[in-house]
């Protein structure tokens, strides 16, 4: 099984900033990589695949980068509707899940 | 516009079964793969189940391999998730979403979930 792992575990930020999440890949999944966000009581949104590609209508604010075992996704001005849990998944080999970062508001 | 709305959850004893659905509209439903999702209350999201986009290639995640049971139904635009000896560990909000057309591609539709507690 690929172990994801996700950093920080919490995020807190201000409005207005930058945030970067960070996950990492127990080995390899190429690129493989995607990264939704969750509200609460909420369904995972799709945000990026292909470890940087954006989805249908999300804002360019969000970009994704990396390959291989490193990958990142930043929030480049960090809007009030940002806050929510992010978590990262690769669908190189099955499918694993991150344990999610959650961005809070500092 | 797409729209995935599963239905069946509930209270269940362990040992137990239940069978969740999720009725698909908005797209051919037979072009694409099709997974189960769970989220246990306050964590995180571990694949269930997938099936192809003609039913013909299956796979589970070990946790539930031998239990669960996933299918689908061309016809009514559903996919089915058959439970069967439940246990306490299966409590969690089931989720379906959409994969590509292709063996192992992201998700980029979800329902809304539905939850299922194992409980006696």
């Amino acid at each position: 099984e690929i172990v994801m792992t996700q950093s920080p575990a919490t995020l807190s930020v201000s409005p207005g900033e930058r945030a970067t999440l960070s996950c990492r890949a127990s080995q390899s999944v190429s690129n493989n990589l995607a990264w939704y966000q969750q509200k609460p009581g909420q369904a995972p949104r799709l945000l990026i695949y292909g470890a940087s590609t954006r989805a249908t209508g999300i804002p360019s604010r969000f970009s994704g980068s990396g390959s291989g075992t490193e990958f990142t996704l930043t929030i480049s001005s960090l809007q009030s509707e940002d806050f929510a849990i992010y978590y990262c998944q690769q669908y190189n080999y099955y499918y694993t899940f991150g344990q999610g970062t959650k961005l809070e508001i500092k | 516009q797409v729209q995935l709305v599963e239905s069946g959850g509930g209270l269940v004893e362990p040992g137990g079964s239940l069978r969740l659905s999720c009725v698909a509209s908005g797209f051919t439903f037979s072009d694409n793969y099709m997974s189960w999702i769970r989220q246990i209350s306050g964590k995180g999201l571990e694949w269930v189940s997938y099936i192809s986009s003609s039913g013909h290639s299956i796979y589970y995640a070990d946790s539930v391999k031998g239990r669960f049971t996933i299918s689908r139904d061309t016809a009514k635009n559903t996919l089915y998730l058959q439970m069967n000896n439940l246990r306490a560990e299966d409590t969690a909000v089931y989720f379906c979403a959409r994969g590509g057309e292709r063996q192992l591609e992201y998700f980029d539709y979800w329902g809304q979930g539905t939850l299922v507690t194992v409980s006696s």
